[in-house]
């Protein structure tokens, strides 16, 4: 079993199009974040829930929207994709807010075409 | 804000050789500091980790890493390298007063037969 399953793992897609990355986590963990990582492997932080609440919002497009059903899955939706979007994004989850070993997913390859 | 400096964003060397991967961090007040691997095409995977105590941490794969706070530093290192450790590195801190793990820019090592 995957401990953190992001889907799709590439996704292309044309200008202007909405799509949407789901994540999903079997640790129990409460805490959940999307990062993005650009084409020279730097890392940003985008988003972070704890058990379901949102606590982080970097400064990102409103284009971009988080969203947490439960503690298990934080999925991101992304409205009017952009090129400057294309990137790997990354779902993570932790034990607790204050708590930094993260678990990774493998990662979503979006290209924006 | 706290942030980490990777001071090599690439470092070669040959297999059995030791390796050293530089990290410095800005801030001199209790830190919390990680070491992550990026294998290709896959997600971030802690090392390693320095919450308080032993200023030597030691972590999978045969790494570690030392505190060092006069030098405000935690290099990582590995007496010999194999093939297999070929990946990207990445020193990460949380950002003081926030709970975001905020990462350096990253360090690809290769190793060479």
């Amino acid at each position: 079993d995957t401990a953190v399953s992001q889907t799709p793992k590439y996704l292309v897609t044309q200008m202007g199009n909405d799509k949407s990355i789901k994540c999903e986590q079997n640790l129990g963990h409460d805490t959940m974040y999307w990062y993005k990582q650009d084409s020279k492997k730097f890392l940003k932080i985008m988003f972070s829930y704890n058990n379901k609440e949102l606590i982080i919002n970097e400064t990102v497009p409103n284009r971009f929207s988080p969203k947490s059903p439960d503690k298990a899955h934080l999925n991101l939706h992304i409205n009017s994709l952009e090129l400057g979007d294309s990137a790997v994004y990354f779902c993570a989850s932790s034990p607790s807010r204050n708590s930094y070993g993260y678990t990774f997913g493998s990662g979503t390859r979006l290209t924006v075409v | 804000a706290q942030s980490v400096t990777q001071l090599d964003s690439q470092v070669p060397v040959f297999e059995e050789a030791p390796v050293e991967l530089r990290c410095n961090y800005s801030s001199s007040v209790s830190v919390y500091l990680f070491w992550y691997v990026q294998y290709p095409n896959q997600g971030l995977q802690l090392l390693l980790k320095y919450l308080s105590g032993s200023t030597l941490v030691k972590g999978i794969n045969g790494f570690e890493a030392e505190f060092n706070k006069s030098q405000t530093s935690f290099h990582l290192r590995k007496p010999s390298v194999h093939i297999s450790d070929t990946a990207e590195y990445f020193c990460a801190v949380p950002q003081g007063g926030s709970e975001k793990l905020v990462f350096g820019k990253g360090t690809k090592l290769t190793v060479n037969p």
